[in-house]
């Protein structure tokens, strides 16, 4: 049972333009929220959060939205740079006794950035 | 402030052998997660360790073990290795206990490959 989804394993933009990277979840305990880059060979790399008590977390070029009722998420880059290129995990994560420590993340998606 | 140090960074055994990974957390950073990544599962959480006790665990076989030393420094050890066990191994660290809000600091990795 797959908690926290990414349903897009690949997204392609131009340069200079606005990527958009989805996640939805299914366990309703979850109440913390992750973006994570990842490059080959490297340990992913924190990008951005956003608690449920907030519905969106602005960090430079990068905004987190979160929707409680939908159980949905969203990463916005922009303006989108090569640089960016890399694959993106979602995580969710729940407070707790039983959630100590514990990330659950998404299949990822492959994010390309055009020049 | 030196990210998450993980030893080493590549290893080959064989079916059988057993092995231990090596995890240094940022300094003051007092909880140190495992996760296993392959193409087929993804992320996927193995145990957390805080306080030299491991307060999670995830849903993997009694083979796959750990321990946190009282500088915060953890081991993993697999034992009976499987050629399923070929993977990505991640350390991460975070300054506080769970329950807190708090982003996870990855490593770069073990790359583990069974023959």
């Amino acid at each position: 049972d797959q908690q926290v989804k990414q349903n897009s394993p690949s997204l392609s933009v131009q340069e200079g333009r606005i990527s958009i990277l989805n996640c939805d979840y299914t366990n309703s305990m979850f109440d913390y929220f992750l973006w994570y880059k990842k490059y080959p060979a490297e340990g992913p790399t924190f990008l951005i959060s956003i608690s449920s008590i907030k519905d969106k977390n602005e960090d430079g070029r990068f905004t987190v939205f979160l929707n409680k009722s939908a159980k949905h998420l969203s990463l916005h880059i922009v303006p989108s740079q090569p640089g960016d290129s890399a694959v993106y995990f979602c995580a969710a994560s729940a407070s707790g006794g039983t959630s100590y420590g514990k990330l659950t993340f998404g299949q990822g998606t492959i994010l390309t950035v055009h020049p | 402030k030196a990210g998450v140090t993980q030893t080493p960074r590549y290893l080959i055994k064989t079916r059988g052998q057993q092995v231990t990974l090596s995890c240094s957390p940022i300094s003051g950073h007092r909880s140190v997660s495992w996760y296993q990544q392959t193409p087929g599962q993804g992320l996927q959480f193995l145990f957390e360790y805080f306080s030299e006790t491991q307060r999670n665990k995830g849903n993997f076989p009694g083979r796959f073990s750990g321990r946190q030393f009282s500088n915060s420094r953890s081991e993993m050890n697999v034992s009976t290795l499987e050629l399923g066990d070929s993977a990505l191994y991640l350390c991460a660290s975070s300054p506080t206990s769970g329950g807190d809000y708090n982003e996870q600091f990855f490593g770069p990795g073990t790359r583990l490959t069974v023959l």
